[in-house]
């Protein structure tokens, strides 16, 4: 089966650029869709189709995808951007999500 | 503005049926350009796919799963529903019901969530 996987962590200082990764074999061949959670609270859509923003989330959230690699981008982090991100991907007939990452804005 | 909200028993014994019921408000859930899953997340831990139903009652699951996992829809109620039997504590999770974009496959929105506890 397909496997997505995320960094644990990752730490940015306030108003600086977060990075999140999400790796998969040629994943760059895949729509790949990133969802913001926090405690508490149902995952939230901020990304989808590589790098397309629903409506309501910021222009600071991007996405990009290529190679064995797909990038969600947070730039001039904020407070209230700390959160789990995940990533998503449809694969043979099933969705696959990343394991996860915690975004903690320092 | 489309809304889901999840329904049933936060407390069910081990070996027997988990029943869950998804309500959509705000839109049908016979619109062809969407379909309706169940995922779930255990305390502490990553989002898990349990399956997906499309108005033609297409179902597809988690390989891992699919052996206890029944999704169905009831269009007369706007509804759909997941049934995963034979539960033991590890099915202990928040489970969230949420709308798929057909040819696209993403989630959104989602519900709210419901705990449900595997325990005697």
């Amino acid at each position: 089966s397909y496997e997505l996987t995320q960094p644990l962590s990752v730490s940015v200082a306030l108003g600086q650029t977060a990075r999140i990764t999400c790796g998969g074999n040629n994943i760059g061949t895949k729509n790949v869709h990133w969802y913001q959670q926090k405690p508490g609270q149902a995952p939230v859509l901020v990304i989808y189709r590589d790098s397309n923003r629903p409506s309501g989330i910021p222009e600071r959230f991007s996405g990009s995808n290529s190679g064995n690699t797909a990038t969600l981008t947070i730039s001039r982090a904020q407070a209230g951007d700390e959160a789990d991100y995940y990533c998503q991907v449809w694969d043979s007939s099933a969705v696959v999500f990343g394991g996860g990452t915690k975004l903690t804005v320092l | 503005q489309l809304q889901l909200q999840e329904s049933g028993p936060g407390l069910v014994k081990p070996s027997e049926t988990l029943s869950l019921t998804c309500t959509v408000s705000g839109g049908s859930i016979s619109n062809s350009s969407y379909y309706w899953g169940w995922i779930r997340q255990p305390p502490g831990k990553g989002l898990e796919w349990i399956g997906s139903i499309y108005y033609s009652g297409s179902t597809y699951y988690n390989p891992s799963l699919k052996s206890r996992v029944t999704i169905s829809v009831d269009t007369s109620k706007n509804q759909f529903s997941l049934k995963l039997s034979s539960v033991t504590a590890a099915d202990t999770a928040i489970y969230y019901c949420a709308r798929g974009v057909i040819m696209g496959d993403w989630f959104d929105p989602w519900g709210q969530g419901t705990l449900v506890t595997v325990s005697s």
